[in-house]
Parts: C-alpha cells; sequence; structure tokens
C-alpha cells in the first residue's frame, strides 16, 4: 500500500487566499484525522471522521477552516481566507478502528506558508 | 496544564548510550502512543500501549497505569536514532483523538 497520501506536499500563498488540502487514506481504514503542527502549539488535532463522518472538530480553530470527507478515499482541509498565522505543517492520517484504540498511519504533511 | 506532559525537552547523548524519554499523562488518558518524528518531517507511530510493556528491535515501550507514566527505552543508541519523540494519550471520552506531549528532540552523536 501506498500510505496517506497527501498534497500538495508544499503550498506558499498570499493573505486571503483560499487553500485546499487533500487526503487519501490507507485503503480499508475507516477512521481519518486532521492535525497541524506548529512550533509554538506543537501537534494539535484539527477533526476526525469515523465512516466518512466527522465526530468531533473541537480542535477547528475557527469558521475560517472546513474539512470534508465525500467519500472513504478522500477528505480535504480548506482554509478561506487564509492569514499568516494559519502558516504550519498539516498532517492526514487513517487507521482502522475496530471497536478499541488503534495506531494511526501519518502522510508526510503538507507545510503551508502564508504571506 | 497539558494531559500529557513529556521530559526531557532535549537530550544529547553519545553513540551507545541507553536511552529513556518519560511521559506522564492525566487521568482519563486510557492508552499512551509513541511516536517518531524525523528531521524530514514525516511521523511514524512506534508503539501503542495500555498496560504492560513492548519491544521493537531495540526500542522498549513501558507504562505503569497507577503511576500514569510511560517510558521509552533506546538501547544501543545509534545516530540514526535521532529524531523528535512524542508521546500522545488518547482519552476515554475520544477514544480515537490523541492529546500530544511537546516532544523529546533527541539526538546521537558519533
Amino acid at each position: 500500500d501506498a500510505g496517506v497520501i497527501q498534497s500538495p506536499r508544499h503550498e506558499v500563498t498570499e493573505m486571503g487566499q483560499e487553500v485546499t488540502l487533500r487526503c487519501k487514506p490507507i485503503s480499508g481504514h475507516n477512521s481519518l484525522f486532521w492535525y497541524r503542527q506548529t512550533m509554538m502549539r506543537g501537534l494539535e488535532l484539527l477533526i476526525y471522521f469515523n465512516n466518512n463522518v466527522p465526530i468531533d472538530d473541537s480542535g477547528m480553530p475557527e469558521d475560517r477552516f472546513s474539512a470534508k470527507m465525500p467519500n472513504a478515499s478522500f477528505s480535504t482541509l480548506k482554509i478561506q481566507p487564509s492569514e499568516p498565522r494559519d502558516s504550519a505543517v498539516y498532517f492526514c492520517a487513517s487507521s482502522l478502528v475496530r471497536g478499541r484504540v488503534e495506531t494511526q498511519y501519518f502522510g508526510p504533511g503538507t507545510r503551508l506558508l502564508v504571506l | 496544564k497539558n494531559e500529557v506532559e513529556q521530559s526531557p525537552q532535549n537530550l544529547t547523548a553519545q553513540e551507545g548510550e541507553f536511552i529513556t524519554i518519560n511521559c506522564s499523562y492525566s487521568v482519563g488518558i486510557s492508552a499512551l502512543h509513541w511516536l517518531q518524528q524525523h528531521p524530514g518531517g514525516g511521523i511514524v507511530s512506534l508503539f501503542m500501549l495500555s498496560s504492560g510493556k513492548k519491544k521493537h528491535g531495540r526500542l522498549i515501550a513501558t507504562i505503569n497505569i497507577q503511576e500514569k507514566h510511560s517510558s521509552l527505552h533506546i538501547t544501543a543508541s545509534h545516530p540514526r536514532d535521532s529524531a523528535v519523540y512524542i508521546c500522545a494519550g488518547t482519552n476515554l471520552q475520544g477514544a480515537q483523538k490523541l492529546v500530544f506531549g511537546q516532544g523529546t528532540r533527541l539526538t546521537i552523536n558519533p
């Protein structure tokens, strides 16, 4: 398996622009997670889905952030409008949950810079 | 106060030394994950444990539920072990939701 795939790997944009990050989880996995990593705050969970349904979005910073999972093989994280403080590395992870806590597999991350 | 606390924040050692990284967690954490993040940025899950001890090669993870403490040990450390090691807990209420420690930056000098 190719592992969790994220695109783009790097994104540089200007403040106010819309940014869309994409994630393809490992085939057969039923849970998907979006994380953000910054120097100041470390790793933080933004949102996670079970069977394509958002379960916990309490980590989403504000209304400018939105995430969707239209099917089991694809998810997007959108920032509109983007701000310089959104600059971070965004990781997607997936796991196969069977009634208990399971290992999460991380994608390579998208490094976002908002100027 | 963070639910998951790691120590030390930075650790430098010589090749071959035995390494210990500690993680303390609060009530409500049901399982502990140890993650490794290499300088390139990729994150790999090393262990997930809720009791006892797990071993993989030169890496050993232990957890003491009563003391709410976990340790990651590296035997015969090597420069390629240099990375950031992150402890993360999953809590009882949001069983899949990871709460992260601050990470320990490990540098092994040849």
